[in-house]
Order: structure tokens, then C-alpha cells, then sequence
């Protein structure tokens, strides 16, 4: 495979539920995000690892845990969620460069989340 | 830190050529120029990015002027399959839009036949 793979596509789980999603990337990327898109509201940055190390935690609320396992995978925990917290969560992934210079991402076709 | 503003909404027809203005007044030095399509339901695309002057490629073309305080993205000869949000940003590395790579409200394009 090629690019940027979410998994699962869609996903209901009630706000008890323990799920996760999961991200990889087969681009050889040392950067990889998640966004968060709710309905008719622009992207809103998550969480980004920059060789598997966070570096920004944008206010997330605590019941999102991500990971970061190694340079190609991406998890986003999800637990105690909210209906609110419904949303199309994309993963995506770019090679930063390591002065200044120009970053292009590359999402994934993103996970579709329904909180009951 | 450079902040974008783009029409919320442009109407066209197939086959014309579609011009998308992205303002970008605060633009720093270092900063590029960077263009993603999105559908529905699926994750913004990458379509063009460039500096200065005037880029090309099989999709689209990007015309930034000297002073860079804007940009033009123009998609030519338009389809029903370009009916999609057009996003604009600006930034270097980490940092786009006065934020970490984060994504204004786009460009809804309406392709009618």
C-alpha cells in the first residue's frame, strides 16, 4: 500500500466504549498529525509527533490519548467520549524540514465517528 | 504570524476557468504558499505550493506577486469533479495560517453544468 491508511473508516461507539484509531503511513514521513473536522467547521489540529515525539498538543480534552509507536503509526485512544466529540478525524503525514522550508501534508481518507 | 482570508463561496461552470484569491498580508520571509482540495467526506489533497512569481503543474496554476501579500490559484477549463472546498495556507515548516498548520474556512467551488 501506498500513502496514508486509516483504519477503521467508520466507527459508532457509545460514550462508555474504549476504542481506537489507527494511522500508517508508507511514505517514509518523520511527521504525522491528527485533525479533528466536525460538520461545516474548518480542520482543527489535534496532536503532532515529530519523530515519534509529541510536540504540539493543541487543548485536546483528556478522553483523546494519542500515540505515537514509531515513525509509520499513529493512534488516537478514544475513551468516555462525547456525542459533541462526533467527527471526521483525519490522520496525515509530511518529511518537516528540518530548517525552514516548505511542508506538505498528505491526509489519510479519514476515520467517521459517531458518539451515541 | 501570517493569517489567510479567502472567499467563502465561488459558483462556476463547467469548462471555465475558475480564479481563487487567497489575502495574506503579514506573510513572513520564509513562508510558502500552499493550495489542498477536499471532498466530502475525505481528507484535503494536496494540489500546488510555490514562493513566488508563478507555478504549474498538471492541475492547476498558483500566480503570486512580487510584494506576496496574496495569491491566485486558478483551475482551468473546470468539471462537475471539481466541486470541492479549496483551502489556502501559508507558513514555514511547523507554522501556517498563525498556527501550526492550521486550516482557515476554505473555498466552497460549485462546478454546475
Amino acid at each position: 500500500e501506498t500513502g496514508v491508511t486509516q483504519t477503521p473508516r467508520h466507527l459508532v461507539m457509545g460514550m462508555t466504549n474504549k476504542k481506537s484509531l489507527k494511522c500508517e503511513q508508507h511514505l517514509g514521513h518523520n511527521a504525522m498529525y491528527w485533525y479533528k473536522q466536525s460538520a461545516k467547521k474548518p480542520l482543527e489540529l489535534m496532536f503532532v509527533y515529530s519523530l515519534e515525539e509529541r510536540v504540539e498538543n493543541n487543548s485536546v480534552p483528556s478522553r483523546f490519548s494519542p500515540e505515537c509507536p514509531n515513525s509509520s503509526h499513529l493512534f488516537l485512544h478514544l475513551h468516555t467520549l462525547q456525542p459533541e466529540d462526533s467527527a471526521l478525524y483525519l490522520c496525515a503525514s509530511s518529511q518537516v524540514p528540518t530548517d525552514s522550508g516548505a511542508n506538505v501534508l498528505t491526509f489519510g481518507a479519514g476515520s467517521r465517528l459517531t458518539v451515541l | 504570524l501570517a493569517k489567510t482570508t479567502q472567499p467563502i463561496s465561488m459558483d462556476s461552470y463547467e469548462g471555465q476557468e475558475v480564479n481563487i484569491t487567497c489575502s495574506h498580508n503579514n506573510i513572513a520571509t520564509n513562508d510558502y504558499i500552499t493550495w489542498y482540495q477536499q471532498f466530502p467526506s475525505q481528507g484535503p489533497r494536496f494540489i500546488i505550493q510555490g514562493y513566488k512569481t508563478k507555478v504549474t503543474n498538471e492541475v492547476a496554476s498558483l500566480f503570486i506577486p512580487a510584494d506576496r501579500k496574496s495569491s491566485t490559484l486558478s483551475l482551468p477549463r473546470v468539471s462537475l469533479s471539481d466541486t470541492a472546498v479549496y483551502y489556502c495556507l501559508v507558513g514555514d515548516g511547523w507554522k501556517a495560517a498563525g498556527n501550526k498548520l492550521t486550516f482557515g474556512g476554505g473555498t466552497r467551488v460549485l462546478v454546475k453544468p
